[in-house]
C-alpha cells in the first residue's frame, strides 16, 4: 500500500514551452502533497506544499507563477512548469501523506520526473 | 547554516566494516526524525526512523540527542548494497514538513 506515482518519469523539452507532471496517490487519499526539486549532487529541496482544494505554499525563492501547482482531488496534484528554461533542468519529486495506514503525516515518495530543458 | 547538515563524504569503506554518519539540525523545535536512502537517479526511500531511546533495525543503529541536535547512523557489517547517498531529514512545523540534510555518499568496496 502507500503507493505515489508520477508521469512522465522523465520529459524533454525546448526553451520556452511549458510541462505538466503528475503525481497520483495511487491506493490512499493524499490530503497533502509536497513538490520537491533536486539538482545534481544536491538534496531535495522542498518548492511547495498543496492541500487538496486550496492554494499551495510555496517555499521562499520559488515562483508560483513560474511552477503552477493544482491539487484539485485527494488523489492527483500536477506542477505545471511554465515557460521552461534550461536552468529548470531537474529532478522533480513529489510526496503524498494522508490516510494510508500509517502515521498521518508520513509522506510516500514518487519515483521522480527529470526534466531536461534545451 | 544550514538546517540539516552532514558530512557528504564520501565514505569508502570494505566490505564487512563499521560505518557512522552525523548529523546536526538547527530548529530545537522539530518533531521527528530519519533516515533514508538514496540510490543514483531514484527518489529517496525511508531507511528508518529516529529516536531518543535508539532504535535499532538489523545491521543499523540510529540515535537522536536532542539536547545537542545530533543524530546518528551507523551500519554495521556493510555489504555491496548499502552502497548509497544517505540522508538525514528532519520534520517539523505545522504543515509537518520534511528538511533533508544534503546526504551522504558511501560506497561499499569489494
Amino acid at each position: 500500500g502507500a503507493v505515489v506515482s508520477q508521469h512522465p518519469s522523465w520529459v524533454i523539452c525546448k526553451s520556452g514551452t511549458s510541462v505538466k507532471i503528475e503525481c497520483r496517490s495511487l491506493d490512499f487519499q493524499a490530503t497533502t502533497m509536497f513538490w520537491y526539486r533536486q539538482f545534481p549532487k544536491q538534496s531535495l529541496m522542498l518548492m511547495a506544499t498543496s492541500n487538496e482544494g486550496s492554494k499551495a505554499t510555496y517555499e521562499q525563492g520559488v515562483e508560483k507563477d513560474k511552477f503552477l501547482i493544482n491539487h484539485a482531488s485527494l488523489t492527483l496534484s500536477t506542477l505545471t512548469v511554465t515557460s521552461a528554461h534550461p536552468e529548470d533542468s531537474s529532478f522533480y519529486i513529489c510526496s503524498a501523506s494522508g490516510l494510508a495506514g500509517g502515521p498521518a503525516d508520513t509522506q510516500y515518495f514518487g519515483p521522480g520526473t527529470r526534466l531536461t530543458v534545451l | 547554516r544550514k538546517e540539516v547538515e552532514q558530512d557528504p563524504g564520501p565514505f569508502n569503506v570494505p566490505e564487512g566494516a563499521t560505518v557512522a554518519f552525523n548529523c546536526t539540525y538547527s530548529n530545537s523545535a522539530s518533531q521527528s526524525f530519519f533516515w533514508y536512502r538514496q540510490d543514483c537517479r531514484k527518489e529517496p526511500k525511508l531507511l528508518m526512523s529516529v529516536y531518543s531511546s535508539g532504535n535499532e533495525d538489523g545491521r543499523f543503529t540510529a540515535q537522536l540527542n536532542r539536547a545537542s541536535q545530533y543524530i546518528s547512523l551507523l551500519i554495521r557489517d556493510s555489504k555491496l548494497s548499502d552502497s548509497a547517498t544517505y540522508l538525514c531529514v528532519v520534520q517539523s512545523g505545522s504543515a509537518r514538513q520534511l528538511t533533508f540534510g544534503s546526504g551522504t555518499q558511501l560506497t561499499v568496496l569489494p
